[in-house]
Formats: C-alpha cells, structure tokens, sequence
C-alpha cells in the first residue's frame, strides 16, 4: 500500500516562527500536495509540486512557500507563523497518470 | 469563482440508501471524485468519475452529469461504519484538486 508519512501528528509554535512540516512518500509519486483543513471549509489547496524542484501556488498561497529537493519529498514551511495559520495540514501524492490520491494522517498545527 | 456545494449534513438509518449531491463550478473541469474520511483520520478515496454516467464500486456508487455540472454519491445498505464526512472534488486543468466543504453523514440504528 502506499504510505504517505508526515512528521509530526501534532504541533505547538509561537507566533513569529518559522515552521517545517516535513512529508515523505514511499511509491515513487510524482504528485504531492499540501492542503490545509478548517472545520466548514473543507479541504484547501496551497502548494502543489509535478516533479522535483517544480512547485506550483494552489488557491491559498499566501504566507507558506515549499520545498521539493528530492521526489519523495514535500516540505511546507511557515516562514512566520500566525495564529490564522492555526489548522490541520494534510500532504498528500498522486501518481502522474492517476487522479487517486492518497493522504498522509495529517499535522495538527496550533501558533500561540 | 470555483466552488462545489454539497449538502453540509446527512443522516439516515442502518440498511437505508443515501445519496450526497455535489454541484461544481469550475473552470478546467475533467473529472469528479469522491472522498471518505473518518474522525481522525486522512481522507481516503472513494470513486471517480471522468465521463458522465454511473460508476458502481460494491455498496458504493457514483454518477456525473457534465451537462448539468453535477454529481453525486450514492451509498447503499448503510451500515454504522458508513458515518464519516464525505468530500467531492473537482478535478481542474493545470491545477490540483478543489474539494467541497464536506457532507457529515451519520448512520444510526
């Protein structure tokens, strides 16, 4: 099965810091994503990467950038975390032929 | 703008048939999927469909129709294992995924 891992299942950070959520893939994808979930909003795109040290913005950009170093790879990072990115982080990865994606368990991030 | 709208909350009983509807605006579109996901746990998936039509996996099973941008899910003999949040999703052109808000189902005996 494929396995998308994600480093932390919960997160605790202050305002002003810089954050990694770190999001690895075992099946070779080319795809990964990263959505950010708040109850009543769904799911929302914020970055998304067709191959390595490719990235593209998805619908809610603003505030994160991300890292693509190697395919297996797909890191988020906060540059100065506020307390509006309070919020589930999902990553997730697809093959390029397929529309099924697969999802890691998710990161629980709480800015203080 | 883009959006999928779909029912906020459903319920139903053990044994009974239920179907979550998802109309989509999107520009792009080329397909619509559907997503399952428990408290707690990821969003695991469920069906797409590419072309318009019904598309049947075991209980579960889903239709979409491009004229009317407009799908849904279909879910048969409920069982309480069955209450979770459900997400459709719209595939666009060039880009990722856009998911709807989420339909909460709730299945009771």
């Amino acid at each position: 099965d494929v396995k998308v891992t994600q480093s932390s299942r919960y997160l605790v950070k202050r305002t002003g810091e810089k954050v990694f959520l770190e999001c690895v893939q075992d099946m070779d994808h080319e795809n990964m994503f990263w959505y950010r979930q708040d109850p009543g909003l769904g799911l929302r795109l914020i970055y998304f990467s067709y191959d390595v040290k490719m990235k593209e913005k998805g619908d809610i950009p603003e505030g994160y950038s991300v890292s693509r170093e190697k395919k297996e790879r797909f890191s988020l990072i906060l540059e100065s975390a506020s307390t509006n990115q309070t919020s589930m982080y999902l990553c997730a990865s697809s093959s390029a032929t397929n529309e099924k994606l697969f999802f890691g368990s998710g990161t629980q991030l709480s800015v203080l | 703008g883009q959006s999928l709208e779909q029912p906020s909350e459903v319920t139903a009983v053990e044994g009974a048939i239920v179907q979550i509807n998802c109309t989509y605006q999107t520009s792009g579109f080329y397909g619509l999927s559907w997503y399952q996901q428990h408290d707690g746990g990821a969003p695991t998936f469920l069906s797409y469909n590419a072309l318009d039509g019904l598309e049947e996996t075991g209980r579960f099973s889903s239709f979409l129709s491009r004229s009317d941008s407009y799908g849904y899910l279909l879910l048969q003999e409920l069982q309480m294992k069955d209450s979770a949040s459900y997400f459709c999703a719209a595939g666009r052109a060039g880009t990722a995924l856009i998911f709807g808000k989420g339909t909460t189902l709730s299945v009771s005996s």
